[in-house]
């Protein structure tokens, strides 16, 4: 299983654009890089995945160098509800692979 | 999208008690489902695989007689906390996916406290 590293924490302010980097030195072929928001007392929420190059959506963008040793999840223009703390998960998307969580990184956006 | 369901959101017992929780996928059917226990300012910790139509697989550490997991449909897992004790008192979490190449859908939780 692809050990992730992220900042403990980070600060930001509400308009900015804030981006969280992951480190996943040994992922493998076959994982995908799959980010997740959660708030307190509420399970994980979804929020973007990607295999290589870059993903958006509606919520974020998500940028995968060519050696996916790392991403980075962009949250355009954060809003004080986007407080929260973000994983990002590395692993493979068939159905009973086990998914094990890192620490996560606690986003603090002041107004 | 997906959704997955837990019942209830909360639960207080008392200790000796045993309370279960749901876990439900209701727009899709999952085969496997995961368990995962949150303690305050901490990260998630997977506590076993759910398999349906067969045993748990339990993470090191976790006693597969305390925590009972039962998966009888291909809709729902049911996680049984046996002879509750006050340091069972967590989050606990279940989530699936709703094929492959899908990613992990959570529920909302179950905080459990035990007294």
């Amino acid at each position: 299983l692809a050990k992730t590293t992220q900042p403990i924490s980070m600060d930001s302010y509400e308009g900015q654009e804030v981006n969280i980097t992951c480190s996943h030195n040994n992922i493998a072929t076959n994982d995908y890089i799959t980010w997740y928001q959660q708030f307190p007392s509420q399970g994980p929420r979804f929020i973007i995945q990607g295999y290589k190059t870059k993903v958006t959506n509606e919520v974020a963008s998500l940028f995968i160098p060519a050696d996916r040793k790392s991403s980075t999840l962009s949250l355009p223009r954060v809003s004080l509800s986007d407080t929260a703390v973000y994983y990002c998960l590395v692993g493979r998307n068939t159905g009973g692979f086990k998914t094990i969580f890192g620490a996560g990184t606690r986003l603090f956006v002041k107004a | 999208g997906a959704v997955v369901s837990q019942h209830p959101s909360w639960v207080i017992c008392k200790s000796g008690t045993s309370v279960k929780i749901e876990c439900r996928s209701l727009d899709f059917q999952a085969t496997t489902m995961f368990w995962y226990r949150q303690f305050p300012k901490q990260s998630l910790m997977l506590m076993a695989t759910s398999n349906e139509g067969s045993k748990a697989t339990y993470e090191q550490g976790v006693e597969k007689d305390k925590f009972l997991i039962n998966h009888a449909s291909l809709t729902l897992s049911t996680l049984t906390v046996t002879s509750a004790h006050p340091e069972d008192s967590s989050f606990y979490i279940c989530s699936a996916r709703e094929g492959n190449d899908s990613p992990l859908h959570f529920g909302n939780g179950t905080r459990l406290t035990v007294t």
